[in-house]
């Protein structure tokens, strides 16, 4: 079974400071890894993810997270935030390969960025 | 435009009242799914269905029933809704070539049982 920790519920910073959303998964296999973002009362939308090959993953709006195999995490990072990122972001996690089609969510991070 | 739609949009209900949420999407995808959302519970994988004809369950699907007869709709039922299950509740669909990995997600459904 896959789970996926996200250890923070909510992180309030102030504008252009860097921040760090962290996550964690547990698999026996091997993984793909999801992060997800929510602007307040909208849908879902794909941040980036992580398939293969680099660890280091670029996303939209500036985000970028890395894939650490030996601690089992997926934190995402970014330098500089804006008012505009307050929102709240999954990171979700699934097995690779094969045919596999289940997801598994964190509990979120409500994102909050103050002037 | 491609997108996944979801009707309705709102929804107040009585415990008991049977209802459908319907999902479709015009992408031709074969991959569809149903999450519901609850407050510091993130999103969880009601049922999943990888083709016509061919659905399997997620974490929370006790309460629901799906059902695919075409590629495009994957309905969400609830048979005898309770108030546990006031929830908001996302649609999603991805290309059989991409599985998992890329979803597209509905605007949501928003579900109130009294």
């Amino acid at each position: 079974a896959q789970s996926v920790t996200q250890l923070d519920s909510q992180v309030p910073v102030f504008e252009e400071a860097p921040v760090e959303l962290r996550c964690n998964y547990s698999s026996s296999v091997s993984v793909y890894l999801f992060w997800y973002v929510q602007y307040p009362n909208q849908g879902l939308q794909l941040l980036l993810k992580y398939l293969s090959g680099s660890t280091l993953v670029k996303g939209i709006n500036g985000f970028e997270a890395e894939f650490n195999k030996s601690q089992t995490s997926f934190h995402l990072r970014k330098p500089s935030v804006h008012i505009s990122d307050t929102a709240e972001y999954f990171c979700a996690v699934s097995t690779s390969g094969g045919s596999n089609y289940k997801l598994t969510f964190g509990k979120g991070t409500l994102l909050t960025v103050n002037p | 435009e491609a997108q996944v739609t979801q009707n309705p949009r709102y929804l107040i209900t009585v415990t008991g009242k049977k209802l459908t949420v319907t999902c479709s999407q015009n992408m031709n995808h074969e991959y569809m799914s149903w999450y519901r959302q609850d407050p510091g519970l993130g999103l969880r994988q009601i049922y999943y269905s990888m083709n016509v004809e061919v659905t399997d369950k997620g974490d929370v699907p006790e309460g629901y029933k799906v059902s695919r007869k075409e590629k495009r709709n994957f309905p969400l039922i609830l048979e005898s809704p309770s108030p546990n299950q006031t929830s908001l509740y996302f649609c999603a669909s991805s290309p059989r070539t991409s599985g998992i990995t890329t979803q597209y997600f509905g605007p949501g459904t928003r579900l109130l049982v009294l």
